[in-house]
Formats: C-alpha cells, structure tokens, sequence
C-alpha cells in the first residue's frame, strides 16, 4: 500500500455507539491531520499532530477523540455522534507540517443515524 | 464575509471546452495558493502550487494569481470527461499546515 490509506470507507453508527476510524500513512511524514468535509462547505481542519503529539485541536466536541501512537498511524474515536457529524472524515499527512505537499486518504464516509 | 469564496457550481461545459475555476479572497496576506481536484469518493490531490503572484502551467492546466485583486483561477484547456470532478482552492499565509480551503466547484465536462 502507498499513500494515506483509511478504514472503513463507509461507517453507519447509531447515536450510542463507539467507533474508530483508522488512517494510516506509508510516505514517512511526521504531521498527521483530520478533516471533516459536509456537503457545499470548505475542509474544516479538526486535530493535527506533529510527531505523534497533538499540536492543535480546533474546538472540536469531546465526542471526537483522536489518539496517534506513532507517526504513521492516526485514529479518530467516535462516542454518542449526533447527525449533524454525517460526514466525510478525511484523514491527511505531510513533512514536518508544511502544507504544501498535503497527501489526503480518500476518506470515511460516516453516517449517524 | 467567508476569508475563501468559492462558487459551488456545478459548471457544465462539452469535451475540448476551455474552463475557468476561480476563487476571491479577502486576506491580503495569503501567500501560497493551491488547487485540489477531489474525486467522488476519493480525497482531494494537488493540482497545482503558486507562491506568491503569477501565472504556472502543467500540461493542460495554469494556475494565475492576482494579489491586486485578491482573486485565483485555474485554467483547464482541451477539457476532457476525465476532467470531471470537484476543484478546491486552497491558501495560506505561510507555508503551514493552515489552509483555508473553498468549498469547492463542481465540473462536468460533457463528451
């Protein structure tokens, strides 16, 4: 696998569940990032890490928890989502935090229901 | 007033048309300007990278930037089906990881 690979492409959860998103990223970048793009709205930039630590969190609800044990890997975990968090989840990576080299993976599409 | 204003489209043009994406702006300060296409279904890919003011060309593809009038296109030349999908502009005041992104227009080309 190349690139920035996620899973599950598609997610349909209730309102209770718990879930996680996966990414995972094989072009040895060291910042790692999640997006969450909803229909007719520009990228909205939710956690970024830059060498597994988390250096931003753009007020995003406690019911998104990201979690990076190294800087290949990145999970989103989801807890009691409302369905205003339909969304597609994009996960993405570039060299020490530039955003000029941005690699996005094709996405999780998350459904609440 | 959004800092990146984007027109959401869809645009509809016929095979070998010349297309015209655009984006405004509102802070004079972005200095890297970026063009994303995004499949369906797939995540955004960089199109296109210009720092600063100016005209880049790829194949069929350019990339102007008017900082005078706070205002990006992107040219697509000989469009084709493949073309089809949805362009996001994207910009930043330095070379981070802080982009604001538009929400994108949608482009149909037509055989």
């Amino acid at each position: 696998e190349t690139g920035v690979t996620q899973t599950p492409r598609h997610l349909v959860m209730g309102m209770t569940n718990k879930k996680s998103l996966k990414c995972e990223q094989h072009l040895g970048h060291n910042a790692m990032y999640w997006y969450k793009q909803s229909a007719k709205k520009p990228l909205e930039l939710m956690f970024v890490y830059n060498f597994k630590e988390q250096t931003e969190n753009n007020s995003v609800p406690s019911r998104f928890s990201p979690e990076c044990p190294n800087s290949s890997h990145l999970f989103l975990h989801l807890h009691t989502l409302q369905p205003e968090d339909s969304a597609l989840y994009l996960c993405a990576s570039s060299q020490e935090g530039r955003g000029v080299g941005y690699t996005f993976g094709s996405g999780t599409r998350l459904t609440v229901v | 007033q959004k800092e990146v204003e984007q027109d959401p489209g869809p645009l509809s043009v016929p095979e070998g048309a010349i297309v015209s994406l655009n984006c405004t702006y509102s802070n004079s300060a972005f200095q890297y300007f970026m063009w994303y296409r995004q499949y369906s279904r797939k995540g955004p890919e960089l199109l296109m990278y210009t720092y600063s003011s100016g005209n880049k060309e790829d194949g069929r593809f350019t990339a102007q930037v008017d900082k005078s009038s706070k205002y990006i296109s992107l040219f697509i030349r000989d469009s084709q089906p493949s073309d089809s999908a949805t362009y996001l502009c994207a910009m930043s005041v330095d070379s981070s990881y802080k982009l604001i992104f538009g929400s994108g227009t949608r482009l149909l080309v037509r055989p």
